[in-house]
Formats: structure tokens, C-alpha cells, sequence
């Protein structure tokens, strides 16, 4: 059964650091990788979308990385600034061949970035 | 061009009671997903349509029905509604090849009292 991991659970920083999103996943057989935004009490935002035959995905001042052997993802964010605070959720989707996998989501990390 | 959109934006039902949502997927998108997510929570999958019918289902008792129509929109009813269904209900959208990205409504948020 696939377990989507995110660590740490909430994150706070100052304005301006640069920072780093986990996401582990302990089935190595996905289809892709979503990374997602989600604002308190509203839906999800799409950041990024990595296939399993891609290593990373840049928009903007973020980057995903995505290791699929080892189970490991990472979201760099660079510059943070208030507006960034959110939640940032982790989700795979499994490659069961035929039809479409379904997403399995992470816990989310919480992110307060500080003016 | 409108994203996917969902509604009502917020309810309140009864224990014991029935409650349908609604989905309007994005232009050009074939398949919806439902997902719940309580508090704190990731989403967690209920079931997903495609060419109207049933594709797939998380683990949700069959309290959790739902449909979509020909014109692509879907609806999720849940029946004898109990405290524990309170949550936000998202609907996601995406086109029938399965590379793509899934898209995110606002979701609509129930509580059961």
C-alpha cells in the first residue's frame, strides 16, 4: 500500500531564505508526482507536475525534484516571501497500468514565512 | 475559461441525512475525482468517473455514491450522513490520458452537527 510521507509538518521562517519540502513515498511504482498549494480553508493549487521519467520541474522561484528509486521528492522554494505561506502538499499518482491512478497525498507541510 | 467548479460552497446537515455535491469540470476534462479531506489532513481518494461511469473507488462505505452526466459534470451523494463525514469534499478534473495534471475545485465544505 502505498504511504506518502511530508516532513517536517510545519516549517516557519524568516522573509527571504530559501527553503526545502520533503515528501517521501514507499512504493517506487508511481506515474507521476503533483506538488500542490492550498490556502487555509480553500482548494488545491497546482504548483508542479513531475513524470516518473523526470528528474525535476522548475516555475518561477520553485523547483521539484523528484528521486523515484529512492522514494524521494523535494520541493526547493528560493527567496520565500509572505505570500508563500501555505500549506504544500505531496501527491503520487501509481502506475497501475490501464487506467487512471488515483492520488495519494502526503500530510502537507505547513509554511509560515515571517516579514 | 472557467476552471472546475463546485457547489454549494459550504452546508449543514443532520446526522441521518442525505446531502448531494456538485462538479463542473474543467473545459475539455473527461474525468472527475472526488476526495475528502478532514482537518489537518491530506485529501483522501473516494472515487473517480470516467465515460460515466465508475472507474475506480477508495475505500468509502457505499454511502458514497455518485454519477457524471454527458456533459461531463459529476455529483457525490452520501447517504445517512454521521459526524465523521465532516470535512472539505474536493472534486479534480483531468483529461482521459492519465500523464496529465489533475485540477483542483475550492471544494465544498460540510458540516454535519
Amino acid at each position: 500500500k502505498q504511504e506518502v510521507t511530508q516532513i517536517p509538518a510545519a516549517l516557519s521562517v524568516p522573509e527571504g531564505e530559501n527553503l526545502v519540502l520533503n515528501c517521501s513515498f514507499t512504493d517506487s511504482a508511481i506515474y507521476n508526482l503533483q506538488w500542490f498549494r492550498q490556502d487555509p480553508g480553500k482548494g488545491l493549487t497546482s504548483l508542479l507536475l513531475i513524470q516518473s521519467s523526470q528528474r525535476e520541474q522548475t516555475s518561477g522561484r520553485l523547483n521539484a525534484s523528484l528521486d523515484k528509486s529512492s522514494g524521494r521528492s523535494t520541493l526547493y522554494i528560493a527567496a520565500s516571501q509572505p505570500g508563500d505561506s501555505a500549506t504544500y502538499l505531496c501527491a503520487v499518482k501509481g502506475d497501475y497500468g490501464g487506467s487512471q491512478g488515483n492520488l495519494i497525498f502526503g500530510k502537507g507541510t505547513k509554511l509560515s514565512v515571517k516579514p | 475559461d472557467a476552471g472546475v467548479t463546485q457547489s454549494p460552497t459550504h452546508l449543514i446537515k443532520t446526522r441521518g441525512q442525505q446531502v448531494t455535491l456538485r462538479c463542473s469540470p474543467k473545459s475539455g476534462h473527461d474525468t472527475v475525482s472526488w476526495y475528502q479531506q478532514a482537518l489537518g489532513q491530506g485529501p483522501q481518494f473516494i472515487f473517480q468517473y470516467y465515460e460515466e461511469e465508475e472507474r475506480q473507488r477508495g475505500n468509502f462505505p457505499d454511502r458514497f455514491s455518485g454519477h457524471q452526466f454527458p456533459n461531463y459534470s459529476s455529483e457525490l451523494n452520501v447517504n445517512a450522513l454521521l459526524l465523521g463525514d465532516s470535512a472539505l469534499y474536493l472534486c479534480a478534473s483531468s483529461p482521459g490520458d492519465r500523464s496529465h495534471e489533475q485540477y483542483f475545485g475550492p471544494g465544498t465544505r460540510l458540516t454535519v452537527t
